[in-house]
């Protein structure tokens, strides 16, 4: 069936450094991209989306790249700050279908 | 706006016993989902809602039904709660299609089923 994978599962970065978090996907049909960030006791938040057309998207800090013939995209965050630390969920969707695929989440903690 | 709303907020029920999770948005979005979120799982679709009058199954279906009986509101219901849906679950809803429209979360329901 179609699937998310997300790595790492967990990730401790100083403050001021980069993050990283990578997804891959397995339905060659998706053709959209959304992040989200979940702070503690709240719902997801979408911060950052790619469509299948475009290679690579930024929004200040943080910047997603996809590549479509590896079916992977990545999440990159730079100059970290510690109102960054929160679980990140990539996700994959069909245009077809109106259904989000998650990946499984990653725990950011960024160390002052 | 208050955006996506969930009640209640905690609930513990008992195994057998039923209960109603309510999800109203007051957006005017015609899509509305349900997802449980459990640990290294990630979130999984439940149930959705294309429009009023309108569901469909997702990924995790069976043990829940819902209704979407007026636009703003979107119900989920458990009619006999087994401790395998011990979760957190979270509404959302979107303007339309997903690809063209963000998806906005509520801020969850955290129910424990003993």
């Amino acid at each position: 069936g179609e699937n998310v994978e997300q790595h790492p599962s967990t990730l401790s970065v100083q403050e001021g450094d980069s993050a990283v978090i990578k997804c891959t996907y397995s339905d060659s049909a998706s053709n959209y991209f959304p992040w989200y960030k979940q702070e503690l006791g709240k719902g997801p938040q979408l911060i950052i989306d790619i469509r299948s057309n475009v290679g690579e998207k930024k929004d200040q800090r943080i910047a997603v790249t996809l590549n479509k013939t590896a079916k992977h995209f990545s999440l990159h965050i730079t100059e970290t700050q510690p109102e960054d630390s929160a679980v990140y969920f990539c996700a994959a969707v069909k245009t077809s279908y109106d259904k989000v695929i998650f990946g499984p989440g990653t725990s950011l903690s960024v160390i002052p | 706006n208050a955006g996506v709303t969930q009640t209640p907020k905690f609930r513990v029920l008992k195994t057998g016993q039923s209960m109603t999770l309510l999800c109203a948005q007051d957006m005017n979005h015609e899509y509305m989902y349900w997802y449980r979120q459990d640990p290294g799982m990630g979130l999984r679709l439940i149930h959705y809602s294309v429009g009023e009058g309108t569901t469909a199954k997702g990924e995790v279906p069976d043990g829940y039904n819902v209704s979407r009986l007026k636009k703003q509101n979107f119900l989920l219901g458990l009619e006999s709660a087994a401790p395998s849906q011990t979760s957190v679950y979270f509404c959302a809803s979107s303007y339309s299609r997903l690809t063209y429209n963000e998806q906005f979360f509520g801020p969850g329901t955290r129910l424990t089923v003993l």
